[in-house]
């Protein structure tokens, strides 16, 4: 079965620092996989997605994320974080290919030091 | 335009109790998707509608679970004779068709005393 393992459950960083955030999966073929963020009160956004082709996507907030076959990752980065980047984020795995159903990780709570 | 909207915010029951948990998705969203997320867990699949039928239902943990949308837009989670361990935010989302991005809500938080 499809799993998605987030190592982190905390990070902190500071204002301007640069973050990654691991997130390793489980699935046999080429899965769709994506980061969300989840802010106090608010729901789920999706901040991108790989499907396919180039293993570097971007994403809106200044966000990429790199897949790499090899290490069944999908870290996500940004170069410089911001104070209104303190969220949870979520990293999840299309099962059996789709986007229908979602499997979750954990989450890492990120908090952002000024 | 509106988003996914989900009544009510918050729901709190006592053990044994049924409640109905509603879903407003984004007009013209033909799918649509329930999930559960408990504390300190990420969100976990349970049903997953296209149109009115469900297309996916294997994430409902037991028969007390049972969602509906007759009319292929509001739906309707319900849960019988409530349990403590039903306490979580249920998430609800929808999609232009079941092959694409998931817009959420910003769930109902279920609490059974």
């Amino acid at each position: 079965a499809q799993s998605v393992t987030q190592p982190d459950i905390h990070i902190t960083v500071s204002e301007g620092a640069s973050l990654e955030l691991r997130c390793n999966y489980s699935y046999g073929a080429t899965p769709y996989l994506f980061w969300y963020v989840q802010s106090p009160g608010q729901g789920l956004q999706l901040l991108l997605k790989y499907f396919s082709g180039d293993t570097l996507v971007q994403g809106i907030k200044g966000f990429e994320a790199e897949f790499k076959r090899s290490q069944s990752s999908f870290n996500l980065r940004k170069p410089s974080v911001h104070w209104s980047d303190a969220a949870e984020y979520f990293c999840a795995v299309g099962v059996s290919g789709l986007w229908n159903k979602l499997v979750f990780g954990a989450g890492t709570i990120l908090r952002v030091k000024s | 335009g509106a988003g996914v909207s989900q009544t009510p915010s918050n729901k709190v029951t006592e053990k044994g109790k049924y409640v109905e948990l509603r879903c407003d998705p984004i007009s013209g969203h033909t799918a649509l998707y329930w999930y559960r997320q408990s504390l300190g867990q990420g969100p976990e699949f349970l049903i997953y509608f296209q149109g009115t039928g469900a297309a996916d239902d294997s994430g409902l943990p037991n028969d007390r679970f049972f969602a509906v949308r007759p009319e292929g837009s509001v739906s309707t989670l319900k849960i019988q004779r409530t349990e403590r361990g039903d306490s979580a935010v249920y998430l609800c989302a929808s999609s232009l068709q079941g092959h694409n991005e998931q817009f959420f809500g910003p769930g109902t938080r279920l609490t059974v005393l």
